[in-house]
Formats: C-alpha cells, sequence, structure tokens
C-alpha cells in the first residue's frame, strides 16, 4: 500500500484561501466517503480537522472545508491565518485498513 | 473529559522488547476503536492498526502485520503496542488515537517516543 499524494508544501498570505490535494485511486479515496485531515503543529499530536469528507468536528473554524472529486480530495482553508501555519495529512479508508498522506507543510507569508 | 495519556518515553537496545500503552478515560472505553499511529524523526504519519476493545477485533496495516502486537485491557480502559524484538528502524514517535468509527482518530495521546540504539 502506498500513501496518498499530498503536495509537499503550499504558501498563502494571511486572508487568502488555500487549497490542499490528497490523491488516491479507486480502491481508497474514490471507492469511499471516509477522507479525513489532520492539522500537526510541530512537537504536537494531530488533530482532526474534517472528517468522512466535509464533515467539521466540533470547535474546528468554518473556514476549514473539505471535498471529493473522483479519486482526489481536497482541504480548502479560507481566509488563512498566522495559526494555520502546520502540516497537514490526509487519511482515507482502504478495506480494512487506512492510508494516510504525505503530508503537506502550509505556510502563511 | 475524553483523555489518551500514554507511556513515557523509552529508550531500548535492537533485539529487545517493549510494551507501550495509552490509558483512557471519558468515555466507553469498550466502545471505540482505538489505534496507532507511527510518525519517525522527521516523517509523516503512518496508520499502524486498531482494536475494537469490545471484542478484540484488531485489524492491522499490511506493512505492519507480524511486526507489532495491538491489544487492549477492558478492565483499566487500556490499550497497547507491543514489539518482540525491536530494530533501529523502530525508533519513532508512536501515537494512539480514539476511533471515531473505525475510518477516522478524533481524540490523540500525547505521543510515546521510542528509540532503539545500540
Amino acid at each position: 500500500q502506498s500513501a496518498l499524494t499530498q503536495p509537499a508544501s503550499v504558501s498563502g498570505s494571511p486572508g487568502q484561501s488555500i487549497t490542499i490535494s490528497c490523491t488516491g485511486t479507486s480502491s481508497d479515496v474514490g471507492g469511499y466517503n471516509y477522507v479525513s485531515w489532520y492539522q500537526q503543529h510541530p512537537g504536537k499530536a494531530p488533530k482532526v480537522m474534517i472528517y468522512d469528507v466535509n464533515n467539521r468536528p466540533s470547535g474546528v473554524p468554518d473556514r476549514f472545508s473539505g471535498s471529493k472529486s473522483g479519486n482526489t480530495a481536497s482541504l480548502t482553508i479560507s481566509g488563512l491565518q498566522a495559526e494555520d501555519e502546520a502540516d497537514y495529512y490526509c487519511s482515507s479508508y482502504t478495506t480494512s485498513s487506512t492510508l494516510f498522506g504525505t503530508g503537506t507543510k502550509v505556510t502563511v507569508l | 473529559e475524553v483523555q489518551l495519556v500514554q507511556s513515557g518515553a523509552e529508550v531500548k537496545k535492537p533485539g529487545e522488547s517493549l510494551k507501550i500503552s495509552c490509558k483512557t478515560s471519558g468515555y466507553s472505553f469498550s466502545s471505540y476503536w482505538i489505534g496507532w499511529v507511527r510518525q519517525m524523526p522527521g516523517k509523516g504519519l503512518e496508520w499502524m492498526g486498531i482494536i475494537y476493545p469490545g471484542d478484540s477485533d484488531t485489524r492491522y496495516s499490511p506493512s505492519f502485520q507480524g511486526q507489532v502486537t495491538i491489544s487492549a485491557d477492558k478492565s483499566i480502559s487500556t490499550a497497547y503496542l507491543r514489539w518482540n524484538s525491536l530494530k533501529a528502524s523502530d525508533t519513532a514517535m508512536y501515537y494512539c488515537a480514539r476511533g471515531r468509527g473505525s475510518t477516522s482518530f478524533d481524540y490523540w495521546g500525547q505521543g510515546t517516543l521510542v528509540t532503539v540504539s545500540s
């Protein structure tokens, strides 16, 4: 099993919108509506930002949104803020297992 | 309040065995999947496996099948990750996390750093 593919880095200025892609196959991202997104600040445990493609847990700002088209899922951060600078990982269910993405470093310019 | 508290950092030699723990509180331990995630130094997250304490149903990533053992003790609401023979390449941070179903994680432990060095 290979990790899902994410861009290594994405950057944006405060207030801008950015989108992180997560590309898999029909056996994972494309086959199930079980894509999640996690935010990880340096030295900290990951935190779920989106689950089941486009659901936000309580307490996560509505600036974060998720979507999916075919074998590619996306996380969009609207109105980028300084505290959004972190690593982001997607994950997808696959038969009896889960795959994480390669991770994307988000930099706020 | 849901809490997952992991055991402390470990320094071990190659070939040694190790069992790290994840003590949970604030929810019904038997009713939620709990999983383990590896993060090697400077690298990304890797899903290792999950267990449903209610019936001990356990699933492993093919990458970790046979390399580690995941278990749970319902009587003390604690999950475990065990190695029989550590390798230097097992050096990593290991996180436990509660499952939202079996498809994502909603609460995470603070991580346990395992260092394997001769």
